[in-house]
């Protein structure tokens, strides 16, 4: 069946490192959204992609959607304590099934 | 505070229960989605309600139902529970197809 997963599953960084969680869907996806889900928390909408090779940049953080709208991938430049959480890529595919990632839990030391 | 409301936040039952969990979406949303998540495990989407009408199913089981109505708030009911239905479930809205998500703070389902 569809999957959507990501890598690594876990990620531990010294505070000022940086970071990235690589999504790679089976399927073509209509778009992909990452959420941010902090410990005991809800996911939170960070942001969304559309197009084919899209690249989005939110102060440190750098969103890219593949060619084939298969993969994806967030990277954190100089991390810090606030980032930690777990995030997780999703998206429909063209069915209008909505996938979510297997997340990637990132743990920043300071 | 996403403007999604969930209730009950807790509940404990017993194995062979029936429960139901309610979910009001943000003001104007018409799209809302069920999510389970088990102990330090992912989100696994369970179905989506557009406007009333369903939309897509996901790993939902057959002891477990839901809907949406015309007020637009949905309820997701759990029967027959068991011990593995323990987890957190997400009711999520969006405005609608493909949009963005905003995520309610969840109940967590504890049977014992």
């Amino acid at each position: 069946g569809q999957q959507v997963m990501q890598i690594p599953q876990y990620q531990h960084v010294q505070e000022g490192e940086d970071f990235t969680t690589y999504c790679n869907s089976s399927t073509t996806l209509s778009n992909i959204q990452w959420y941010k889900q902090r410990p005991g928390g809800h996911p939170v909408f960070l942001i969304q992609l559309v197009k084919s090779g899209e690249v989005k940049k939110q102060k440190r953080l750098t969103f890219q959607f593949g060619e084939a709208k298969k993969n994806s991938s967030l990277h954190i430049t100089a991390t810090q304590t606030t980032d930690v959480g777990t995030y997780f890529c999703a998206g429909p595919d063209t069915g209008n099934q909505f996938y979510f990632g297997t997340g990637t839990s990132l743990t920043v030391i300071p | 505070d996403s403007g999604v409301t969930q209730t009950p936040k807790h509940l404990i039952t017993a194995t062979g229960q029936r429960v139901t969990l309610r979910c009001s979406p943000r003001s104007g949303d018409l799209s809302v989605y069920w999510y389970q998540q088990s102990l330090d495990q992912g989100l696994q989407f369970l179905i989506q309600y557009y406007n009333g009408e369903e939309r897509a199913k996901g790993n939902i089981l057959e002891r477990f139902s839901a809907q949406q109505f015309p007020d637009l708030h949905s309820e997701l009911n759990l029967s027959s529970l068991e011990l593995g239905d323990s987890a957190l479930y997400f009711c999520a809205s969006s405005p609608g197809l493909y949009y963005e998500q905003y995520f309610g703070p969840g109940t967590r389902l504890t049977v014992t």
